[in-house]
């Protein structure tokens, strides 16, 4: 069985600052990892992913996230927060496949002050 | 291209009922995947659909059901509705099994 813990469910942070969400999976196999974006009432959309290959990975909107083996993780990063990143982020994983019967974490808010 | 549209957009039942809902995948996509998101919570998958046969499915009742046609769009039924199965429903079509899956804007379901 897979599942993604996402530490903290409500993050606040400065424009300008660094964000930083934190992910860890289990995974009884070698996972496909996930982070998408949701904005208020819309769907989810992809941000980056992870299946083979390069450890970090470059994804839309400046993000970019790190899978470290060893440490069950992929924390998502952005340098510098934009007002347009409030939004809820989500970490998922899958086994093998990409991108398809996702496990999803609890999910993360992201709060921009200015 | 047009992309995944679910629909209705929002609908209120009443507990007990039965509900329908709709999801045509993108253009070309064989595979369809429906979650169910609670507020507060990450997407649970629910059950995935590729060329017409079930493909897998989460930990839900059978009282959840599915459908998928020969042009590829999709239903999901819910019968005897619960309080609990109000949430957001998505939809997600993929190219096959293997793919990415792009989701639509899902649909708001409450029940009362």
């Amino acid at each position: 069985a897979q599942s993604v813990t996402q530490l903290g469910s409500h993050v606040s942070v400065s424009e300008g600052a660094l964000v930083l969400l934190r992910c860890n999976y289990s995974s009884s196999v070698p996972p496909y990892l996930f982070w998408y974006v949701q904005y208020p009432n819309q769907g989810l959309q992809l941000l980056l992913k992870y299946t083979t290959g390069a450890t970090l990975v470059k994804g839309i909107n400046g993000f970019e996230a790190e899978f470290k083996k060893s440490e069950t993780s992929f924390h998502l990063t952005k340098p510098s927060a934009h007002m347009s990143d409030a939004a809820e982020y989500f970490c998922a994983v899958t086994r093998g496949a990409a991108g398809n019967k996702l496990t999803f974490g609890g999910g993360t808010r992201v709060l921009v002050k200015p | 291209e047009t992309g995944v549209t679910q629909s209705p957009t929002h609908l209120i039942k009443t507990r007990g009922q039965q509900v329908t809902l709709r999801c045509s995948s993108q253009s070309g996509h064989n595979t369809v995947s429906w979650y169910q998101q609670a507020l507060g919570q990450g997407p649970q998958f629910i059950f995935q659909y590729y060329r017409e046969e079930e493909n897998g499915r989460g930990n839900f009742p059978p009282r959840f059901s599915g459908l998928q046609f020969p042009n590829y769009s999709s239903e999901l039924n819910v019968n005897a509705l619960e309080l609990d199965d109000s949430a957001l429903y998505l939809c997600a079509s993929s190219l096959d099994t293997g793919q990415e899956a792009f989701f639509g804007q899902g649909t708001r379901l409450t029940v009362v």
